[in-house]
């Protein structure tokens, strides 16, 4: 079983639609988490970042974790065309190992 | 601001060829990361720096592979001799490593370097 667990997808909605992005981790450890989207050749780049447990909240986009469910999600309000790429969750301890590990990614499809 | 900068961008090369990636992290970030992307296994962290010295190594595939850091500016991944199996995409990373949650930055990646290995 992997570390990160996370739905490749691919999944297609409508423009204008709210996306539900998921993971799920085994190593109760993790405090760092984070959500990245990459482009077709391009690298992984940043969305969200967030600590220990709760929400935060920018612009489109929302992210959550439940550390007693080991469980993150990210929402994107009225989703765009533009939204269409791959969205990594990424995940580190707190001390010691710094290295990220990464769900598998989620295509994501806007239908304009 | 610069991001974080990777040469080259495709490198195509014969089996058996030594093979250099080359990295420029972002200024002021004191750690680095190589890591490797294939379809079959995503993204694999192979080394990562802290302050220049190489503080974890255990993702490196086998002594074909060397990483360096001469200086804060600039990092190689070296795999000599190259196999076909080495064929991905590797990207490097730069983050700002401090003691709490107000002093770490989280990792900024670039674009990568997709290398075939015929």
């Amino acid at each position: 079983q992997k570390e990160v667990e996370q739905d490749p997808g691919p999944l297609s909605v409508p423009e204008g639609a709210i996306v539900s992005l998921n993971c799920t981790y085994s190593n109760s450890a993790f405090q760092y988490f984070m959500w990245y989207r990459q482009y077709s050749r391009k690298g992984p780049e940043l969305l969200m970042y967030t600590y220990s447990s709760g929400n935060k909240e920018d612009g489109r986009f929302t992210a959550q974790v439940d550390k007693s469910s080991k469980y993150i999600s990210l929402f994107i309000r009225d989703s765009q065309p533009s939204d269409s790429a791959t969205y990594l969750c990424a995940m580190r301890v707190d001390t010691g190992r710094r290295a990220l590990t990464f769900g598998s990614g989620t295509r994501l499809q806007v239908q304009p | 601001d610069a991001g974080v900068i990777q040469s080259p961008r495709h490198e195509v090369t014969e089996m058996g060829q030594e093979v250099t990636l080359r990295c420029k992290p972002i200024s002021g970030h004191n750690s680095l990361f190589w890591y490797r992307q294939t379809m079959m296994r995503g993204l694999e962290l192979l080394i990562y720096f802290n302050n220049n010295v190489p503080i974890d190594d255990s993702g490196m595939p086998e002594d074909r592979f060397s990483a360096k850091m001469p200086n804060a500016s600039f990092s190689t991944l070296k795999i000599q001799p190259s196999e076909p199996r080495d064929s991905a995409v590797y990207f490097c990373a730069s983050s700002l490593w401090g003691a709490d949650y107000y002093s770490n930055q989280p990792q900024h990646f670039g674009d990568g370097t997709r290398l075939s290995i015929l």
